[in-house]
């Protein structure tokens, strides 16, 4: 049962334009999401959390929204840049859990010049 | 970047062999994970630690023990590696703040290659 879903595995967007990134969950005890960017060969590096108390979070050029009613969050990279182009996760944690964070499937994300 | 150390980065072993990952951090963070990542599975947690000797299991645990004797070292033991234990393998850690977890920072990864 997966908990966490990104159902792209892949998006081409091209460089200077906005890449949107989708997730959804289905468990309602989800009280944190974040969202990791991940090279070859590396380990994944954090990018943007949201608590649920929150819709949106800024950071730069990327911003998470989430809609807690769809269970469903998104990343936006505006602009994107060729740098960019990494997998992304998502991931989910349900502070009654301890801590265990739950990840999606990832998408790849890239960014043509 | 975060202190965590894992070890061997690389290792090739056999069938029915014991193996034992090691995940290191100098961060004194409460939380520590394993993950393993498999092509079209993204990251599946396969234990995690809340503390010294509290450990639960996360969703891929069969074949897989971990232990922690001490806040810094968690490890990860496959008791007999099977091939479909071939991944590669991401330590990670968290703090825990107001009960809330917060971002977790992950290891650079271990391959594992059971032959």
């Amino acid at each position: 049962d997966q908990q966490v879903k990104q159902n792209s595995p892949s998006l081409s967007v091209q460089e200077g334009r906005i890449s949107i990134l989708n997730c959804d969950y289905t468990n309602s005890m989800f009280d944190y999401f974040l969202w990791y960017k991940k090279y070859p060969a590396e380990g994944p590096t954090f990018l943007i959390s949201i608590s649920s108390i929150k819709d949106k979070n800024e950071d730069g050029r990327f911003t998470v929204f989430l809609n807690k009613s769809a269970k469903h969050l998104s990343l936006h990279i505006v602009p994107s840049q060729p740098g960019d182009s990494a997998v992304y996760f998502c991931a989910a944690s349900a502070g009654n859990q301890g801590g265990k964070l739950i990840f999606g499937q990832g998408t790849e994300l890239s960014v043509k010049p | 970047d975060a202190g965590i150390t894992q070890s061997p980065r690389h290792k090739v072993t056999e069938t029915g062999t014991p193996v034992t990952l090691r995940c290191h951090q100098t961060e004194n963070h409460r939380y520590m994970y394993w993950y393993r990542q498999d092509p079209g599975h993204g990251l599946r947690l396969i234990h995690y630690s809340y503390g010294v000797k509290d450990t639960d299991k996360g969703e891929v645990s069969d074949g897989y023990s971990v232990s922690r004797s001490k806040t810094e070292d968690f490890l990860l033991t496959l008791e007999s590696a099977t091939s479909s234990q071939t991944s590669v393998y991401f330590c990670a850690i968290s703090a825990d703040r107001r009960g809330f977890s917060i971002e977790a920072f992950f290891g650079q990864g271990t391959r594992l290659t059971v032959v």
